[in-house]
């Protein structure tokens, strides 16, 4: 079974408006945290957020907020006042505290394309 | 400024001709990471070094090779690339689990071309 899951291949967004990308997970491990990477074409993993599996509020970063459900076991990126410059891939990630080495398993990642 | 860094930026190298990946760190990080990522895809982890001790994922083909000779160096050795090798290589840093300083930090990638 798939470890972290991005639904949306591809997503389209008006310049100025609120996006949000998917991201759904699957675990065992109580202690885990979460992370959204954005890879412009340049090919650079730059990191956007981090929410730890038992933060009570969820993350928010300038423009990047993550939607963390836990039940639900979702960690949706919304990223507000898209600009052009966020043109990029999204990718959702994950590590598990009970492997040693602070491994990332990465989801299958989101396109995100800002029209002017 | 502390980064990840990695030489070259674009390789090409011929089918069946070793090539060697090098990555730096001024982070002082003791984890450092080696995924291979081809196009439209999630970067997949190949191994990781510990400290010094390594860790190759179940999946890694035995041509996929690596080196650590210090905290700030690691290289990736492919001793017989092949057409399917073509891939954009990154390299990763981190702290041990635990830690506060959770995320991984990436280099910039080699793009290797396989001729």
């Amino acid at each position: 079974a798939q470890k972290i899951t991005q639904t949306q291949p591809g997503m389209f967004v008006q310049e100025k408006e609120a996006v949000t990308l998917d991201c759904t997970y699957d675990t065992s491990d109580p202690s885990y945290g979460l992370f959204w990477y954005k890879q412009p074409s340049s090919g650079e993993m730059i990191f956007l957020i981090y929410q730890g599996s038992y933060d009570q509020q969820n993350a928010t970063e300038g423009r990047y907020s993550l939607n963390f459900q836990k039940a639900r076991k979702s960690a949706n990126l919304v990223i507000s006042a898209s600009q052009l410059g966020d043109s990029a891939m999204y990718f959702c990630a994950m590590r598990e505290d009970k492997h040693a080495g602070n491994m990332l398993t990465f989801g299958g990642g989101t396109r995100l394309m800002v029209k002017p | 400024d502390a980064m990840v860094i990695q030489n070259p930026r674009y390789q090409v190298t011929q089918f069946g001709k070793p090539v060697t990946l090098s990555c730096s760190q001024t982070l002082n990080h003791n984890v450092m990471y080696w995924y291979q990522q081809k196009s439209s895809q999630a970067p997949k982890l190949l191994f990781h070094y510990y400290d010094k001790d390594f860790n190759n994922e179940a999946d890694t083909p035995d041509n996929f090779q690596s080196r650590r000779p210090n905290t700030s160096f690691c290289f990736l050795d492919i001793r017989s690339p092949g057409l399917g090798d073509a891939a954009m290589y990154l390299c990763a840093t981190s702290r041990a689990s635990g830690a506060n300083d959770y995320e991984q930090y990436f280099g910039p990638g080699t793009r290797l071309t396989v001729t």
